[in-house]
């Protein structure tokens, strides 16, 4: 199982946009509407920021989009806010019926 | 409210065994999968096992195969994991996270830490 490709690091001014990209293969993030992000801040529990590529849970912010488009799933942060530095994973279903993470991102706010 | 709270972390040497434990309170435990997903120090998140409502369907990572189990008690609103020939390489926070329909990780505890070192 390998892992999903997310990049290092990526960062911004605060009010800007910014796109993480989580790159799979076909038997995951491009065969399955199961593609999920996490934002994790320092010593928390990961939480739950999109599901089923592009669903927003209850209590988080518009501000918070996902998309796919083939095998390239991607979380966008607009307006962005001191708050919202953390580390970001993404996370599919696969065709094993198993679960992979991408790396990670840290995102930093310039 | 949902409240999953980890337990039975610690220190191990390697080769040995440890169990870990998660009480799951303020929803159905019995409606869902469930999971565990460990992250090393200052490492990524890494999906480790999880479970199917009844326990009919079982799925591990390729790096635990073998060597650990995954197992639930409805009755009892529980989760756990029986850890057995524990490596250096197993060392991490270990999480218990709800699974809804195998689609994504909603709720999560807070994590308890597994150290394997002699």
């Amino acid at each position: 199982q390998s892992a999903l490709t997310q990049p290092a690091s990526v960062s911004g001014s605060p009010g800007q946009s910014i796109t993480i990209s989580c790159i799979g293969t076909s038997s995951d993030v491009g065969g399955y509407n199961y593609v999920s992000w996490y934002q994790q801040l320092p010593d928390k529990a990961p939480r739950l920021m999109i599901y089923d590529v592009s669903n927003r849970p209850s209590g988080v912010s518009s501000r918070f989009s996902g998309s796919r488009s083939g095998n390239t799933a991607s979380l966008t942060i607009s307006g962005l806010q001191a708050e919202d530095e953390a580390d970001y994973y993404c996370s599919s279903y696969t065709s094993r019926s198993t679960q992979v993470f991408g790396g990670g991102t840290k995102l930093t706010v310039l | 409210e949902v409240q999953l709270v980890e337990s039975g972390g610690g220190l191990v040497k390697p080769g040995g065994s440890l169990r870990l434990s998660c009480a799951a309170s303020g929803f159905t435990f019995s409606s869902y999968s469930m999971s565990w997903v460990r992250q090393a120090p200052g490492k990524g998140l890494e999906w480790v096992s999880s479970i199917t409502t009844n326990g009919a369907y079982i799925y591990y990572a390729d790096s635990v195969k073998g060597r650990f189990t995954i197992s639930r008690d409805n009755a009892k609103n529980s989760l756990f994991l029986q850890m057995n020939s524990l490596r250096a390489e197993d060392t991490a926070v270990y999480y218990c996270a709800s699974l809804p329909l195998d689609r994504y990780f909603d709720f999560w505890g807070q994590g308890t830490l597994v150290t394997v070192s002699s």
